[in-house]
C-alpha cells in the first residue's frame, strides 16, 4: 500500500501561533484529505484537496501531487485546535476508494 | 442533514465472542467504509460497501465481515474475537466510491478482554 507519513509527530503551541504541518506520500493518488480527530475520537474532515491551495478560516492547505506533499496550514491557533492531525490518501487502480492514513500529528495549544 | 451515526458508542467483550458495529450514512451518501483504529495510529482500512456489495477489502481476515442495507446503513460483524481487536471503529459514508471526501462518524470503542 501508499505509505504516507505526517511530521512533526508532536508539536506544542502557545495560543496565537502558526503552524504548518507536512504530509508525504510515497506513491501517486487519486486525493488527498486532511481531517481533525478530536479527544472524542470523532473525524472531521478539514480539506478534500488532490492539488492545489484551500482556505477555510484559520486553516489553509496546499497540495503539489507532482512531488508528493501536502502541507497544512494552521494560523493564530486556538486551544479548541488542539488534538490529533491526520493526512490520508485515496489509492488509484485496484486501491480507489480506500484512504491509507499517516500516524498524525499530535496538536497542543496552551492558552 | 443528519451526519454519520454509530452505534453502540462503546462496548466490552470478551476473547472468543461475536459482535455487531451499526452505521447509518449521511443522508444521500451511498458509499459506506469501515476503519480500525489501533491506540496511537492511523486508521487503516478494513472494507468498503457500495449498493450492498463489498467494493474492495483491506489487509483484514475473513472473521470480519459486513452488510450494506438498502437504506445504504451497514453493519460490521467480528467473530471469533480477539485481544488485538481492541480498538476505535471507525464509519465513513461517501456520495461516490471513489474521488469523494469522507464523512466519519463518532466510532465506537471496542475493548476484548
Amino acid at each position: 500500500g501508499i505509505q504516507v507519513e505526517q511530521s512533526p509527530p508532536d508539536l506544542i503551541l502557545q495560543e496565537g501561533a502558526n503552524s504548518t504541518l507536512r504530509c508525504n506520500f510515497s506513491d501517486s493518488v487519486n486525493n488527498l484529505q486532511w481531517f481533525h480527530q478530536n479527544p472524542w475520537g470523532q473525524l472531521i474532515n478539514l480539506f478534500y484537496i488532490p492539488s492545489g491551495t484551500k482556505q477555510n478560516g484559520r486553516l489553509s492547505a496546499t497540495t503539489v501531487a507532482t512531488e508528493r506533499y501536502s502541507l497544512l496550514y494552521i494560523s493564530s491557533s486556538q486551544t479548541t485546535d488542539s488534538g490529533v492531525y491526520f493526512c490520508a490518501v485515496e489509492g488509484r487502480g485496484s486501491t480507489l476508494g480506500r484512504l491509507y492514513f499517516g500516524r498524525g500529528t499530535q496538536l497542543t495549544v496552551w492558552p | 442533514e443528519t451526519g454519520v451515526t454509530q452505534s453502540p458508542t462503546h462496548l466490552i467483550k470478551t476473547r472468543g465472542q461475536q459482535v455487531t458495529l451499526r452505521c447509518s450514512s449521511q443522508s444521500g451518501h451511498n458509499t459506506v467504509s469501515w476503519y480500525q483504529q489501533a491506540l496511537g495510529q492511523g486508521p487503516q482500512f478494513i472494507f468498503q460497501y457500495y449498493r450492498e456489495e463489498e467494493n474492495g477489502r483491506g489487509n483484514f481476515p475473513p472473521r470480519f465481515s459486513g452488510l450494506q442495507f438498502p437504506n445504504y446503513s451497514s453493519e460490521l460483524n467480528v467473530n471469533a474475537l480477539e485481544l488485538d481487536d481492541s480498538a476505535l471503529y471507525l464509519c465513513a459514508s461517501s456520495l461516490s466510491r471513489q474521488g469523494s471526501p469522507l464523512h466519519f462518524g463518532n466510532g465506537t470503542r471496542l475493548t476484548v478482554t
